[in-house]
């Protein structure tokens, strides 16, 4: 089965900051990949997927993904963060089943 | 208004006791599932169903049970046999099966503590 690794589990910026955070899966096969925010006191929220095609894909609220086949990698980016993106994320990888990471915490301080 | 449901937010259980979580979709989705979610561990599936009468365990069932007699409906009981059962619950669903890179959609979850 697969897993997924993400490497960060608080991440803290100041507004307008840019923002990185990994994503690594092991698996060998073909793969769909996605990126989940859970905003305090909200529902677990699709942020971005990728199935196939252009490997680099946007979401909502400005975060973009890119698929990285031969690092087995799929990073959340955004250029300038805001106190609103304060929330944690997390990255899942579909394959036979869907695995999530252990998601990372993003405080951003205004 | 279309959506998934859980009930209660906040849930307390005595020790020995069984309690069960509600989960119910409209979204006409096919599959549901139930991950528990613990800090610094993501979400990990207990169970999962595709169809009406037909579950599946996931990683980490043991101590959980569940039925699906309907398909807008996936109710999770913790049992007296799971020893650490204070959690963050969470019900999702899609329109497949847990492969092939259906979209999982999740309700508010369920906050379960032991008094």
């Amino acid at each position: 089965a697969q897993s997924v690794s993400q490497h960060n589990h608080h991440v803290i910026l100041s507004e307008a900051a840019s923002l990185e955070l990994g994503c690594n899966y092991s698996y060998g096969g073909t793969v769909n990949l996605f990126w989940y925010v859970q905003y305090p006191g909200q529902h677990l929220q699709l942020l971005l997927k990728y199935f196939s095609g252009d490997p680099l894909v946007k979401g909502i609220k400005g975060f973009e993904a890119e698929f990285i086949k031969s690092k087995f990698s799929f990073n959340l980016r955004k250029p300038s963060v805001q106190w609103s993106d304060t929330a944690e994320y997390f990255c899942a990888v579909n394959a036979n089943d869907m695995r999530f990471g252990a998601g990372t915490r993003l405080t951003v301080k205004p | 208004d279309g959506g998934i449901t859980q009930s209660p937010k906040y849930l307390f259980r005595k020790e020995g006791q069984n309690v069960t979580l509600s989960c119910e979709q409209n979204l006409n989705h096919d599959a549901m599932y139930w991950y528990r979610q613990d800090p610094g561990q993501g979400l990990r599936l207990i169970y999962y169903s595709q169809i009406v009468n037909d579950f599946q365990k996931g990683d980490i069932a043991e101590g959980y049970s569940v039925s699906r007699e309907k398909k807008e409906s996936f109710p999770l009981t913790v049992t007296s046999a799971q020893k650490n059962p204070t959690a963050f619950y969470l019900c999702a669903s899609s329109k497949g099966g847990p492969g092939g890179g259906n979209i999982q959609y999740f309700g508010a979850g369920t906050r379960l503590s032991v008094l």
